[in-house]
């Protein structure tokens, strides 16, 4: 079956440790997606990409890093520098034109540092 | 910038009741995109439904429907004959249509429990 998957689904990191964090997706979509997701703060978009090889800051980018070599992945690194890592991470796909604003979701993976 | 606003963050209702959840969001835009999407617990968000702004008449999806008023700009999604799998957090999201550059932006949300 085709879809999103996350991994980790839970992760423990240190202070002062980047950590990474896998998207797969098997849709062939475009454009995918990383969102943050706080309790009482909704969703929130760290960084995007519309093709391979590109990708655009969101709202809340600083302290998070991207990349995008290959159409399937779109791997997020949480690095030192962001200072409240601590927080549910959705990546997102959409298949674009036609589909407008469908987004599909992986579960997730949770970051707690400790 | 685009804002959306759940001011409901909790509600619950008996099994087989309607629930009508809120939504206003506040944008200059005349084209535009709304859509309600459900978390359940410990599963993948998923759309509910989609609103295109240019559109009068109300989106339906089986026991899903809204209320689009665009000039006050709400947009509530009703659950008639809701059932326990109802149960998860709601979120209402806007987006502007621009050509490969699609972005969502999302409500705090709304926790939903359908109580049996």
């Amino acid at each position: 079956d085709g879809g999103i998957t996350q991994s980790p689904k839970y992760l423990f990191r240190k202070e002062g440790q980047n950590v990474t964090l896998s998207c797969e997706q098997n849709l062939n979509h475009d454009a995918m997606y990383w969102y943050r997701q706080d309790p009482g703060q909704g969703l929130r978009l760290i960084y995007y990409s519309q093709i391979v090889n590109d990708f655009q800051k969101g709202d809340i980018a600083e302290g998070y890093s991207v990349s995008r070599e290959k159409k399937e992945s779109f791997p997020l690194t949480v690095t030192s520098a962001q200072k409240n890592p601590t927080a549910f991470y959705l990546c997102a796909s959409t298949a674009g034109q036609g589909k407008t604003g469908e987004l599909f979701f992986g579960e997730g993976s949770r970051l707690t540092v400790l | 910038a685009q804002t959306v606003t759940q001011s409901q963050p909790e509600m619950s209702v008996q099994e087989a009741e309607t629930v009508t959840l809120s939504c206003t969001y506040d944008t200059s835009e005349n084209n535009y995109y709304l859509f309600w999407y459900k978390q359940p617990p410990s599963r993948q968000m998923i759309l509910v439904i989609r609103q295109e702004a240019y559109k009068q008449q109300n989106a339906t999806e089986n026991r899903f429907s809204v209320n689009f008023q665009k000039a006050a700009k709400s947009f509530s999604l009703k659950i008639s004959d809701s059932q326990l799998g109802d149960t998860a957090m709601y979120f209402c999201a806007f987006m502007k249509p621009l050509f490969g550059n699609e972005k969502l932006t999302f409500g705090t949300g709304t926790r939903l429990t359908i109580i049996p």
